[in-house]
């Protein structure tokens, strides 16, 4: 029972260096989202996607670009980070876009951009 | 901008202590989840609600829609349920749907 995988679980970037964060799940899931956790922040949506091929923008994209080639896969980039990228990364999935629907989270990725 | 809040921020407790931790919200709700993070994990989601009450083992999630209110009760707590809960309202209306995290509550249960 994978659920929602996350590779790297740790990265150090140097400012300006890009990076490629994946997310994996094997619910079949249609929704995927990405978002970051800041200390004294709640979590906040980067970039979500309702089905293969599709993907659209959360509450703070800038910076980041992602796709969804394949329904499993939900892909973050970074093009050129920044230290205020530094951040807990989540990614989750659900089955749904509705009231009722359960949110299946990763381990998340910590990410330094020194 | 719908907002939710959550109290206290940290508590420490000991062992066997009943827990209660409280989520308000600013607008009226579709849902509100329940989440749990412990140290160093990921998150999983514990409870889903939008009426009335919900009991999970040792845990309990209750809603008040009329005052936008929910709290999450522990009963003999452990320390294993040290971690940090999350509560997040499922907002749907004016073309902004989605989830709106609190900031989560720091619980800590010694032994």
């Amino acid at each position: 029972n994978a659920g929602v995988t996350q590779t790297p679980k740790f990265r150090v970037l140097k400012t300006g260096q890009s990076m490629t964060l994946l997310c994996a799940q094997d619910m079949n899931h249609e929704y995927m989202y990405w978002y970051r956790q800041d200390p004294g922040m709640g979590l906040r949506l980067i970039h979500y996607s309702v089905g293969e091929g599709t993907t659209a923008k959360g509450e703070v994209p800038d910076g980041y670009n992602v796709s969804r080639l394949k329904k499993q896969n939900f892909l973050l980039g970074l093009e050129s980070a920044a230290p205020s990228q530094t951040s807990v990364y989540f990614c989750a999935s659900s089955y749904s876009w509705t009231v009722n629907t359960e949110a299946f989270f990763g381990q998340g990725t910590r990410l330094t951009v020194v | 901008k719908n907002e939710v809040e959550q109290s206290p921020q940290n508590l420490t407790a000991q062992e066997g202590e009943f827990i209660t931790i409280n989520c308000s919200y600013s607008v009226g709700i579709s849902a509100l989840h329940w989440l749990q993070q412990h140290p160093g994990g990921g998150i999983v989601s514990l409870f889903m609600l939008s009426s009335g009450k919900k009991k999970h083992g040792r845990l309990i999630a209750t809603i008040n829609i009329q005052e936008k209110h929910s709290s999450l009760h522990i009963t003999a707590s452990h320390p294993r349920d040290s971690a940090v809960y999350i509560c997040a309202e499922w907002y749907s209306g004016g073309g902004a749907d989605g989830l709106t995290f609190g900031k989560g509550t720091h619980l800590i249960i010694q032994p």
